[in-house]
């Protein structure tokens, strides 16, 4: 089946530090792997995603690429910000055999992410 | 503006009493999902429903029901059944297309006792 594991946090940064969460994945075919937001007391916010090999996804200074070699989908800024502090999640969408995705996505545990001034 | 709604924001029930959870979107999606989140783990889908009067189960879908007889709503119920459902629950939807990438509510926390 498919699956997606998360470095373990948490992560604690000062601010303007570099940031990188790990993500790697199992899944078979090509899925579209995705990187959400959720800060505290919300629900999830799409932070970027990327749907084939070799593709690059940014937001907001946040950058992660699809690499089918080594199955990961990892996300990295330069320069944290407070505002940043949240919990991150790394997620994969099937494709069916149609080449469809259905939108059924399998989440890694969470990365919590805190950003001191 | 567009967006998803759940409601109540907390929810608390005792023990051996059916709940439902709502979810409302004015974005015209076809597709609607219903996710649980539990701290430390990422969000496991409960069910979800690609078009009207149609759903299917997801990974952990028992002791919980839905049902979507209108394109902008998919209540969750969380029955008796489930044996533990103190939880963070997620409603989402999407269009429907490939690739296409979900719009989450702001979640209902269910305390059971």
């Amino acid at each position: 089946g498919n699956s997606v594991t998360q470095m373990e946090g948490p992560v604690t940064l000062s601010e303007e530090a570099f940031l990188t969460i790990n993500c790697t994945y199992t899944a078979t075919g090509y899925p579209s792997l995705f990187w959400y937001v959720q800060y505290p007391g919300e629900g999830l916010q799409l932070l970027l995603k990327a749907t084939k090999a070799d593709d690059k996804g940014s937001n907001k200074g946040f950058e992660a690429t699809y690499r089918k070699e080594t199955t990961s989908f990892h996300l990295e800024k330069g320069s944290v910000q407070v505002s940043d502090s949240a919990v991150y999640f790394c997620a994969l969408s099937p494709r069916g055999a149609g080449g469809t995705s259905y939108g059924k996505l399998t989440f890694g545990q969470g990365t919590i992410l805190t950003v001191h001034p | 503006d567009g967006g998803i709604t759940q409601s109540p924001k907390y929810l608390f029930r005792k023990e051996g009493q059916n709940v439902t959870l709502s979810c409302e979107q004015n974005l015209n999606h076809d597709a609607m999902y219903w996710y649980r989140q539990d701290p430390g783990q990422g969000l496991r889908l409960i069910y979800y429903s690609q078009i009207v009067n149609d759903f299917q189960k997801g990974d952990i879908a028992e002791g919980y029901s839905v049902s979507r007889e209108k394109k902008e709503s998919f209540p969750l119920t969380v029955t008796s059944a489930q044996k533990n459902p103190t939880a963070f629950y997620l409603c989402a939807s999407s269009p429907g297309r490939d690739n296409s990438p979900l719009h989450f509510g702001n979640g209902t926390r269910l305390t059971v006792t």
